[in-house]
């Protein structure tokens, strides 16, 4: 079975400074997903990782996948206000009846001023 | 504009009723999924589709049922059989097989059983 676990799972941080989100999943695969939630709010699509060393950057986040190491990182860099967000990532398996994502738990975000 | 909508967005129900919760896409996806989230927590995989006619249970699929009849559509009934069912439900879909697995979430449906 696989589990996907991300760590903090709580971060507090204050607005200026870095931080770095992981999530380690436990069998092998070379897809992964972050997504970002919003309270009350559905999931929105941030990053697709589908290749080993891939690193990808959209404004302060930055995402890259070590599929050897089976670790994934969000790293965001001098935080504001607007990223305060549930962050999750998703790793794709294959099934004999298709594919489908796990998620981690996802790291709760608050930015202060 | 090319989307997942989900409805209604609140719910309400006695317990003992079944619901049935509606998921259309126009975005010519073949795979179709619902998820399950609790207050604080991930998301659980309840069932999900790959094709029309063709559906497979996931982790938690325990008093729900699904259908696929059609490409766009992909229903959720929650049975009186499901122990806890207030949540919040959201359906995703994605091109499906053979193709980047990225999925698409719709708005979502609070559901509160009292």
């Amino acid at each position: 079975e696989l589990k996907v676990e991300q760590n903090p799972l709580f971060l507090s941080m204050q607005e200026g400074k870095n931080y770095t989100i992981y999530c380690n999943y436990s069998t092998t695969s070379d897809r992964l997903y972050w997504y970002r939630q919003d309270p009350g709010k559905s999931l929105e699509s941030l990053f697709v990782l589908l290749s080993n060393g891939v690193v990808k950057q959209e404004g302060r986040l930055m995402a890259s996948l070590d599929t050897k190491a089976r670790l994934s990182t969000l790293h965001i860099t001098a935080a504001v206000h607007d990223l305060s967000a549930t962050y999750f990532c998703a790793v794709d398996i294959w099934e004999t009846s298709g594919s489908r994502l796990t998620f981690g738990e996802g790291t709760q975000l608050t930015v202060n001023p | 504009d090319g989307g997942i909508t989900q409805s209604p967005k609140y719910l309400f129900r006695k317990e003992g009723q079944n619901v049935t919760l509606s998921c259309e896409q126009n975005l010519n996806h073949d795979a179709m999924y619902w998820y399950r989230q609790d207050p604080g927590q991930g998301l659980r995989l309840i069932y999900y589709s790959q094709i029309v006619n063709d559906f497979q249970k996931g982790d938690i699929a325990e008093g729900y049922s699904v259908s696929r009849e059609k490409k766009e559509s992909f229903p959720l009934t929650v049975t009186s059989a499901q122990k806890n069912p207030t949540a919040f439900y959201l359906c995703a879909s994605s091109r499906g097989r053979d193709k980047v697995h990225e999925q698409y979430f719709g708005p979502g449906t609070r559901l509160t059983v009292t």
